[in-house]
């Protein structure tokens, strides 16, 4: 049972471009979560996706985010038009139906803004 | 709202020693999980070890066990005969039942001597 697979593991975007990063949650997993983390801090929650639906996005910047989980594919964290301020490690977790059981994380995305 | 704060930021243990990081917690929750994560070089968040807070037994894991003081709010992960591979960045996070959002605190990093 192959774990929760993020890729790219690293990417680099020039100001004013788009990143999309990708996430595969376990098999059977219906849960997805995104963190970002900044260098020398932990991590902090962005937005909870169910299958086609977003169901909180609270911690989600209010402009150039995104995020989706579609029927069918990977979920996707979207960051439109990147600033330096954009550099993170950006972590998806996955859970089976029930929340509170232990979530898998990924290895995350370094994404880097030049 | 939940906080979590690890005031060491980093600790130096002999190899085959114990070392004893530090968590506190602030919820008005009363029922809650709390866990320490390790985070070694290759980012990959690993789940070290899980508390449920209406259990009064302290969890143990191999070489790992905490120290689970309720009234006090306090978290600790003591590590017993420490290896090298222990070497790495321990975050302790908590979550409310019902609910799927980490809070984690900003992280020890522990280093251990040969």
């Amino acid at each position: 049972n192959a774990g929760v697979m993020q890729n790219p593991r690293h990417l680099v975007r020039r100001r004013g471009q788009e990143a999309r990063l990708r996430c595969s949650p376990m098999k059977g997993h219906s849960h997805v979560y995104w963190y970002r983390q900044l260098p020398e801090e932990g991590l902090k929650f962005m937005v909870y996706l169910q299958k086609e639906n977003i169901i909180d996005e609270s911690g989600m910047p209010k402009e150039r985010f995104s995020a989706e989980f579609p029927k069918e594919g990977p979920s996707i964290l979207r960051i439109q038009q990147v600033v330096r301020g954009d550099s993170a490690a950006y972590f998806c977790a996955s859970s089976p139906i029930s929340p509170n059981t232990e979530a898998f994380f990924g290895q995350g995305t370094r994404l880097t803004v030049v | 709202a939940q906080t979590v704060t690890q005031s060491q930021p980093e600790m130096s243990v002999q190899e085959a020693e114990t070392v004893t990081l530090s968590c506190t917690y602030d919820t008005s929750e009363s029922d809650y999980y709390l866990f320490w994560y390790k985070q070694p070089p290759s980012r990959q968040m690993i789940l070290v070890i899980r508390q449920e807070a209406y259990k009064q037994q302290n969890a143990t894991e191999n070489r790992f066990s905490v120290n689970f003081q309720k009234a006090a709010k306090s978290f600790s992960l003591k590590i017993s005969d420490s290896q090298l591979g222990d070497a790495a960045m321990y975050f302790c996070a908590s979550s409310t039942s019902g609910t799927y959002k980490y809070i984690f605190g900003t992280g020890t990093r522990l280093k251990v001597l040969a």
